[in-house]
């Protein structure tokens, strides 16, 4: 069974301080890891796709990078408006039967970045 | 309208009532999906529609009911619900590709209480 662990669930930094939040995974065969920030009373925004263990994406003070049991979305010199829930997702390789289209998704990290 | 909307946003409703949520995506794609978020819990899978066809039912339910006309319309009728199946119900949408990994793309959500 796929499995996704986020963690921490909550995290709170300074305005600037950097960090990182991890998405750790079990799962058959990865035919890719998504990252989705989720505002309150909103529906979780598309982030990054990543593919395969090495590679990192970055999209302003994000970067998302994955290795082979887990990623992590760095997030550097954070702003107050990049407070969110972070959701982290895979979808296996092998259909399973249950559906290939299938996203297994973590709990989220709540982040929230103090003025 | 663009990206993927949803009516109503919110909606509370007694255990003998029946109400539909509606979901349409305006992104050209040929996937649909029903999720059901509650609190302190991963996003749960419930539909899965593929070029109109249901591909997928998480054991569901049955007072919950899906139907898609065409590809981008969705609904989820719903009756004789349960305190418990109050949560935030989210639609989403892709493009399917064979053999490609696909991102999906969030409605805002209809946030349900059941009274």
């Amino acid at each position: 069974e796929d499995q996704v662990t986020q963690s921490p669930e909550a995290l709170r930094l300074q305005e600037g301080e950097s960090s990182s939040l991890n998405c750790s995974y079990t799962v058959s065969g990865l035919r890719g890891l998504f990252w989705y920030r989720q505002d309150p009373g909103k529906g979780p925004e598309f982030l990054f796709t990543l593919y395969s263990a090495g590679e990192e994406k970055e999209k302003e003070r994000l970067k998302a990078t994955l290795t082979k049991k887990e990623s992590f979305l760095h997030i550097t010199a954070p702003k107050p408006e990049d407070s969110a829930t972070y959701l982290c997702a895979v979808q296996a390789e092998e259909y399973s039967g249950a559906g290939s289209y299938q996203l297994t998704f973590g709990k989220g990290t709540k982040l929230s970045v103090i003025p | 309208e663009t990206g993927v909307t949803q009516t109503p946003r919110h909606l509370v409703m007694g255990m003998t009532n029946k109400k539909s949520l509606k979901c349409e995506q305006h992104l050209g794609h040929n996937a649909m999906y029903w999720y059901k978020q509650s609190a302190k819990k991963p996003l749960e899978l419930m539909f899965v529609y593929s070029l109109e066809e249901r591909v997928e039912n998480n054991s569901v339910p049955s007072r919950f009911s899906p139907e898609c006309p065409n590809s981008s319309h969705l609904f989820l009728h719903l009756h004789t619900l349960q305190p418990e199946d109050s949560a935030l119900y989210l639609c989403a949408s892709s493009q399917e590709r064979p053999e490609e990994v696909y991102e999906q793309y969030f409605g805002p959500g209809t946030r349900l209480t059941v009274t």
